[in-house]
């Protein structure tokens, strides 16, 4: 079957500009995940979202960032005013239930570049 | 704060030995290990995992080894194949929704 699917696979941004990231989670996965990975880095926990119940935002960097998950499907994650420093590969993983027990798959992740 | 870490950032092994890349943990609350994969331009794949109340895991090809003493988490591929070349991560829970990843070793075959 499809596994997770993410748009743009590139984004070249200027700074200050706003940027939506989109995932679409494998079907009748009830959590979802955004990571972000840096150059060289391991994988930065920013969101994550199970079935209806409030998202763990506990991992966003700044108040810039947001993300929103309709009907319990697709998830954007929105970069307000881009930095230089959110430049970064933006990865997304949903798993059929709640983690951490229930294997996460990763999408191919959206690289964002912010010049 | 806590953290995830790998001794080796970068590790060459000839087709057909066998690796282990190694990870170190500080979190002694952690009771949950995952090993990822991630290829180059691709998201991180599921290997193998381990709970603490085990000491040795095995999949195909592949062994986690847990150490809770010394706080250190190994994982050993048998039989190298040229495409076991990828980035390996190893990642940590305390028993919530997160997981904390290391930053990761480049495990290079050579034929």
């Amino acid at each position: 079957g499809a596994g997770v699917s993410q748009s743009p696979s590139n984004k070249v941004t200027e700074k200050g500009k706003d940027v939506e990231l989109r995932c679409d989670p494998i079907s009748g996965h009830t959590a979802l995940y955004w990571y972000r990975q840096s150059l060289g880095q391991g994988l930065e926990f920013l969101i994550y979202f199970q079935g209806n119940s409030a998202p763990d935002k506990s991992g966003l960097p700044s108040d810039r960032f947001s993300a929103e998950r309709t009907g319990g499907s697709v998830s954007t994650l929105t970069i307000q005013r881009t930095q230089q420093e959110d430049s970064a590969v933006y990865l997304c993983a949903s798993s059929l239930g709640r983690a951490p027990y229930n294997e996460q798959f990763f999408g191919p992740g959206t690289r964002l570049t912010v010049l | 704060g806590e953290s995830v870490g790998l001794h080796l950032p970068t590790l060459s092994v000839q087709e057909g030995d066998n690796s282990i890349i190694n990870c170190a943990y500080s979190n002694s609350a952690s009771d949950y290990f995952i090993w990822y994969k991630q290829e180059s331009g691709k998201g991180p794949q599921f290997i193998i995992d381990i709970r603490s109340n085990m000491d040795k895991r095995q999949g195909q090809r592949v062994t986690v080894l847990l150490n809770k003493t010394v706080k250190h988490l190994s994982l050993q591929i048998a039989a190298t194949q040229p495409g076991d070349s990828a980035v390996y991560f190893c990642a940590e829970n305390q028993g919530n929704e997160k997981l904390t990843f290391g930053t990761g070793t480049r495990l290079t075959i050579i034929p």
